[in-house]
């Protein structure tokens, strides 16, 4: 098993251009999230989903968009790159809410 | 804001010895987790505590949770400089399944 993996692994954007961060696990897992990481601090919930076709804001919603087309897919869209969107994007899933998360190995993206 | 509040915000250590990291919340939890990052990777899932257990065991990792104070504690014993990391707790509050961080204790274990 891959577990959960992100598509890419480093991006560099322009202001204003727009972008797809692609999430994918394999353990059949309902529950998937994407955090941001930013330097010394704790990771913030952007968006997040309970099963496939559902999805909900997070804390920190704005500038993003998700969908959750299949189960084991969860896609972070940028319509618009911001130089406050450069940071470090986790996905995870979640097998329900009794479980830990699994983690990618995360997606550094900076907005020049 | 975030939930959880990590307490040292740095540790530094000698080779050998226990390390103890506490984690304070605000609201109710069905459960609290604890994870370690390593320098740029992915975080790992440690252990898991529920609301109705006080303590918990996994290997050189002991977690304990007091509901009634909203706090918990990691203790690394006899620290390895592999445990070199930043750990973080993570507290679930509903049942929508979201997880709220804290900022993470950043450690390091020096050989």
């Amino acid at each position: 098993n891959a577990g959960v993996t992100q598509t890419p692994k480093f991006r560099v954007l322009k202001t204003g251009q727009s972008m797809t961060l692609l999430c994918a696990q394999d353990m059949n897992h309902e529950y998937m999230y994407w955090y941001r990481q930013d330097p010394g601090m704790g990771l913030r919930l952007i968006h997040y989903s309970v099963g496939e076709g559902t999805t909900a804001k997070g804390e920190v919603p704005d500038g993003y968009n998700v969908s959750r087309l299949k189960k084991q897919n969860f896609l972070l869209g940028l319509e618009s790159a911001a130089p406050s969107q450069t940071s470090v994007y986790f996905c995870a899933s979640r097998r329900d809410s009794l479980y830990e998360q699994y983690f990618g190995p995360g997606t550094r993206l900076t907005v020049t | 804001s975030q939930q959880g509040e990590e307490d040292p915000q740095a540790l530094s250590i000698q080779e050998g010895e226990n390390a103890t990291m506490n984690c304070s919340y605000k609201t109710s939890i069905n459960n609290l987790q604890w994870y370690r990052q390593n320098s740029g990777r992915g975080l790992v899932h440690l252990i898991l505590i529920r609301s109705n257990e006080r303590e918990k065991h996994s290997g050189r990792l002991r977690v304990t949770l007091d509901t009634s104070k909203k706090s918990s504690s990691l203790l690394i014993t006899a620290s390895r400089a592999a445990d070199t990391a930043s750990y973080f707790c993570a507290t679930d509050t509903s049942n929508t399944g979201k997880l709220i961080f804290g900022q993470g204790t950043t450690l390091q274990v020096k050989p």
